[in-house]
């Protein structure tokens, strides 16, 4: 069936530090996809998205990088800091109207000072 | 904050009974979402109403339902509970263009979160 996944269940940082999540998708026919953080205790917040027509957008600090050819997403966040701390999630869906989002496993993300 | 609200924050009830959660989307959004998020399933979709009018369904159990009124505010039921349906319920909402030329982010309220004793 549909999934997206991704390869690293934590990744903990140093304060200051470039983080990079990556995530896997298998439905070739998703168009637009999506990166969350989810902080404890609080639903998935909106981070940046991306659509299949391009490969890379930027944001403030962010950066999403799309490879349709090896169907793989990555989220960069540059000089993390303690705040990004939380769960990342990417998500996938397939323009029609219908919007279902397919969620990825989530990556850990700790930052140490 | 999101602009989503969901009620109640937090839910407890034993198995067999039923319980509704409540979600009021953004203002302006007209399709509506549910997602469970367990710690062994992670978030699933469950269903979507655009318009009061439901327009997919994932992996939601026949013991559950859903409904979108005509202020747009959306119930999600949840009958004959057992200790399995635990997990922390989400709405979230969009705008999102039916006649099919994009989809657009969902934006998730800050979730029910339900334990079944």
């Amino acid at each position: 069936g549909e999934s997206v996944g991704l390869h690293l269940p934590t990744l903990s940082v140093q304060e200051g530090d470039n983080s990079i999540i990556n995530c896997a998708y298998s439905n070739s026919a998703s168009d637009y996809f999506i990166w969350y953080k989810q902080e404890s205790g609080k639903g998935p917040q909106f981070i940046i998205d991306i659509r299949s027509n391009m490969d890379k957008r930027q944001g403030q600090r962010v950066t999403v990088l799309l490879n349709k050819t090896v169907k793989h997403l990555s989220l960069q966040i540059a000089a993390t800091q303690p705040g990004d701390s939380a769960v990342y999630f990417c998500a996938e869906t397939r323009s029609g109207g219908y919007n279902k989002l397919i969620f990825g496993a989530g990556t850990r993300l700790a930052v140490h000072p | 904050d999101s602009g989503v609200t969901q009620t109640p924050k937090h839910l407890i009830t034993a198995t067999g009974q039923r319980v509704t959660l409540r979600c009021s989307p953004r203002s302006g959004d007209l399709s509506v979402y549910w997602y469970q998020q367990s710690l062994d399933q992670g978030l699933q979709f469950l269903i979507q109403y655009y318009n009061g009018e439901e327009r997919a369904k994932g992996n939601i159990l026949e013991r559950f339902s859903a409904q979108q009124f005509p202020d747009l505010h959306s119930e999600l039921n949840l009958s004959s509970l057992e200790l399995g349906d635990s997990a922390l319920y989400f709405c979230a909402s969009s705008k999102v263009n039916v006649l099919a030329l994009s989809s657009y982010e969902q934006y998730f309220g800050p979730g029910t979160r339900l334990t079944v004793t």
